[in-house]
C-alpha cells in the first residue's frame, strides 16, 4: 500500500497569511492526488484533484503542486472560512485510495 | 445536483450486524464507481470499501475484509454496505463516496454514524 504522510499536523495562522501543507507520497503517484477540506461535523469536499486543477466552485486561493511524491496545498490569503481540516489522497494505486493524516489549521 | 443521502447507522453490540444504504440522486448512478469512507471519532479518513459501476467488482481494506460487504442496486441507485461481526474499532461515521477516475471522491454523503457498544 502507498502511505500518504502530511506535514504539518497542526498549523496556526492569521486571516490574511499565506500557507502551504506538504503531503509525501511513500512511492511515484505521478499526479494523482487529491485534497479535501473537511469542517468539524461535515463530510470532506473536493479543492483539488489530479495534483494541481481547482475543483469547480473553489475559490482561487487554493492552489496545488507537485507530482511523483512530493505534494503540496498552498492557501495564498486566509479567510475566516478556511479553518478547518485538510486531507491529501493519492488515487494512484487501488485498493486503497490511501489519505495522509490531515492538517488542522487552526486561528492563532 | 448531486445528492448521496446515507442512513442505516445506530447502536449495535460488538459481534452485531447492521447494513447501511445510500441513497443517490442527480446524476446516472449506474456509471460510478462507488466507495465507503470511514472516520472514527476524532480521527482520519479510511477507505472501507469500493465497487464498480456494475457491480461485478467489489474491493475491500484488509480491516473488514470477510466482515464487510458491498453491493448495490443500480435499478434502486442505491449502495449498501452490510456490516457483520462488528468490533469497537469499526464505529465511525461512514461517508459513501461518488468515485471518478479524474477527481477522485468528488462527491460525499453527509454521512451516518455507526456505534459499536455493549
Amino acid at each position: 500500500d502507498i502511505q500518504m504522510t502530511q506535514s504539518p499536523s497542526t498549523l496556526s495562522a492569521s486571516v490574511g497569511d499565506r500557507v502551504t501543507i506538504t503531503c509525501r507520497a511513500s512511492q511515484s503517484i505521478n499526479n494523482w492526488l487529491a485534497w479535501y477540506q473537511q469542517k468539524p461535523g461535515k463530510a470532506p469536499k473536493l479543492l483539488i484533484y489530479k495534483a494541481s486543477s481547482l475543483q469547480t466552485g473553489v475559490p482561487s486561493r487554493f492552489s496545488g503542486s507537485g507530482s511523483g511524491t512530493e505534494f503540496t496545498l498552498s492557501i495564498s490569503s486566509l479567510q475566516p472560512d478556511d479553518f478547518a481540516t485538510y486531507y491529501c489522497q493519492q488515487y494512484s494505486s487501488f485498493p486503497p485510495y490511501s489519505f495522509g493524516q490531515g492538517t488542522r489549521l487552526e486561528i492563532k | 445536483e448531486v445528492q448521496l443521502v446515507e442512513s442505516g447507522g445506530g447502536l449495535v453490540q460488538p459481534g452485531g450486524s447492521l447494513r447501511l444504504s445510500c441513497a443517490a440522486s442527480g446524476f446516472t448512478f449506474s456509471r460510478y464507481a462507488m466507495h465507503w469512507v470511514r472516520q472514527a471519532p476524532g480521527k482520519g479518513l479510511e477507505y472501507v470499501s469500493a465497487i464498480s459501476s456494475d457491480g461485478i467488482s467489489t474491493y475491500n481494506a484488509n480491516s473488514v475484509k470477510g466482515r464487510f460487504t458491498i453491493f448495490r442496486d443500480n435499478s434502486k441507485n442505491t449502495l449498501y454496505l452490510h456490516m457483520g461481526s462488528l468490533r469497537t474499532e469499526d464505529m465511525a461515521m461512514y461517508y459513501c463516496a461518488r468515485y471518478d477516475s479524474t477527481w477522485s471522491y468528488d462527491n460525499w454523503g453527509q454521512g451516518t454514524l455507526v456505534t459499536v457498544s455493549s
